[in-house]
């Protein structure tokens, strides 16, 4: 069982459309990032949030960590084909020394 | 470019061979990673290292899996006698600049290294 547990696993949709991806646990973090990942490549960083509550926003995406730092989700608005990709949740426990990641969402944008 | 970064980045070996993978950190980390991911999951955490000292490591990291940061500087993973289910590509990371600012709450990746073992 994994630690953190991503929904949907997968995403297709059109061009233009809003989406939100989820990202739970039951154990509380104290800080969880989100990376986007294209095939072949490393995962790269898209944010990192640390306080209970926090929305942060790059551009068309608004990431938000849960109250009780246990969840997070990445709200993407007006989707567009360059953002199709693996977007994964990874959250690190109160002493750093090791990051768990959610099996990830993979989305697909149709133009 | 100042990320981290991972050499080879493709690598076909046959059953048997050992083969060996190196990652340069962000200069100012002390803290390196390795993570094994196969298609369509997320990272596998294998190992951690703080400067030179490897402090864990997983239950995937069988005994056919050695990683060693000797200066505490760049990091070599090595997986002896491979076989076909260590296909998989290996990602290195980063974070915690020296002096412990809240930046080590996050990690920072390499492009990853390909192995296809046939």
């Amino acid at each position: 069982t994994q630690l953190l547990e991503q929904s949907p696993q997968f995403l297709s949709i059109q061009e233009g459309e809003n989406l939100t991806v989820y990202c739970n646990s039951s154990s509380v973090f104290s800080s969880l990032q989100w990376y986007r990942q294209e095939p072949g490549e490393g995962p790269v960083l898209l944010v990192t949030v640390v306080t209970g509550g926090e929305v942060k926003k790059l551009k068309r995406l608004t990431f938000q960590f849960g109250d009780a730092r246990k969840d997070s989700s990445l709200h993407i608005t007006a989707a567009q084909p360059g953002d199709t990709g693996l977007y994964l949740c990874a959250g690190a426990r109160y002493n750093f020394n090791k990051f768990y990641f959610g099996s990830g969402t993979k989305l697909n944008v149709k133009p | 470019d100042t990320g981290v970064s991972q050499d080879p980045r493709h690598k076909i070996t046959k059953r048997g061979q050992n083969v060996t993978f190196r990652c340069d950190p962000i200069s100012e980390h002390n803290r390196l990673y390795w993570y094994r991911q196969t298609l369509g999951q997320g990272p596998e955490f294998l190992t951690y290292f703080q400067n030179e000292a490897q402090l864990e490591k997983s239950r995937l990291l069988s005994d056919r899996f050695s990683a060693e940061r000797p200066k505490g500087s760049f990091s070599t993973l090595e997986i002896q006698r491979t076989e076909q289910g260590d296909s998989a590509m290996y990602l290195c990371a980063s974070s915690s600049p020296r002096g412990g600012s809240l930046s080590g709450n996050t990690i920072y990746f390499g492009e990853g290294s390909w192995l296809t073992v046939v």
